[in-house]
């Protein structure tokens, strides 16, 4: 069975920093392209940034382009979200979610993990 | 940035109709359209990818359609349990990924 466990949330002031961790198994993960989507209750997800397979290639959102660094660490199935100079408006419900397929560029997401919330408040 | 739009925002409907759900792409995606269904408290489920595939172990009265701009989600037989926000995605164009605003399935 597939399990992805995000974990790493917290409550933090504007300019903090927090890092994300999703841990999986039940799967090659090597061999999946992996994601963070963000949700704001009530509110559609919102696709963040992506890693290829071996992690060379990274793609953003333009609004966290610069302060997010996704990672990840392929010998323990572990996938990362750095995110620097976090603004009220990241406060979110933060999900790590898998690629169906490992063929490029078809990204669709057919495993989440349960979310972990972010919450930035002075 | 492909802006994907979804109506209506909220259906009402009685268990055993049939259930359609629209979405609208700011311009062409081919067939590159996910649907996925959240209920409260969860991660969103993939229901359909390439427009009309339904992912592993999607019951088959759930069906997609549509090509370019404008797609369908039809649920056939809706069941008490499909009470749920339904989103569509598109993965023809990113940087971003994006997803429509929803549409509410009321039972």
């Amino acid at each position: 069975e597939v399990q992805l466990v995000a974990s790493g949330g917290v409550a933090i002031q504007p300019g903090g920093s927090v890092r994300l961790s999703c841990a999986t198994s039940g799967f090659s993960f090597a061999d999946f392209a992996m994601h963070w989507v963000r949700q704001i209750a009530g509110r559609a997800p919102e696709w963040l940034c992506l890693i290829s397979r071996d992690g060379t290639v990274t793609s953003y959102l333009n609004s966290v382009k610069g302060r997010f660094t996704i990672s990840r660490d392929n010998s323990r199935g572990v996938l990362f979200l750095q995110m620097n100079s976090l603004k009220f408006e990241d406060s979110a419900l933060y999900y790590c979610a898998k690629d169906r397929t490992p063929a490029a560029g078809r990204h669709t997401f057919d495993s989440w993990g349960q979310g972990t919330q972010v919450t930035v408040s002075s | 940035e492909i802006v994907m739009t979804q109506s209506p925002a909220t259906l009402s409907v009685s268990p055993g109709e049939r259930v359609t759900l629209s979405c609208r792409a700011s311009q062409t995606i081919n067939s590159n359209l996910a649907w996925y269904q959240q209920k409260p408290g969860q991660a969103p489920r993939l229901l359909i990818y390439a427009a009309s595939t339904r992912a592993t172990g999607i019951p088959g009265r759930f069906s997609g359609s549509g090509t370019g701009t404008q797609f369908t989600l039809t649920i056939t037989g809706l069941q008490s349990e499909d009470g749920a926000v339904y989103y569509c995605q598109q993965y023809n164009n990113w940087p971003p990924l994006t997803f429509g605003g929803g549409t509410k399935v009321e039972i």
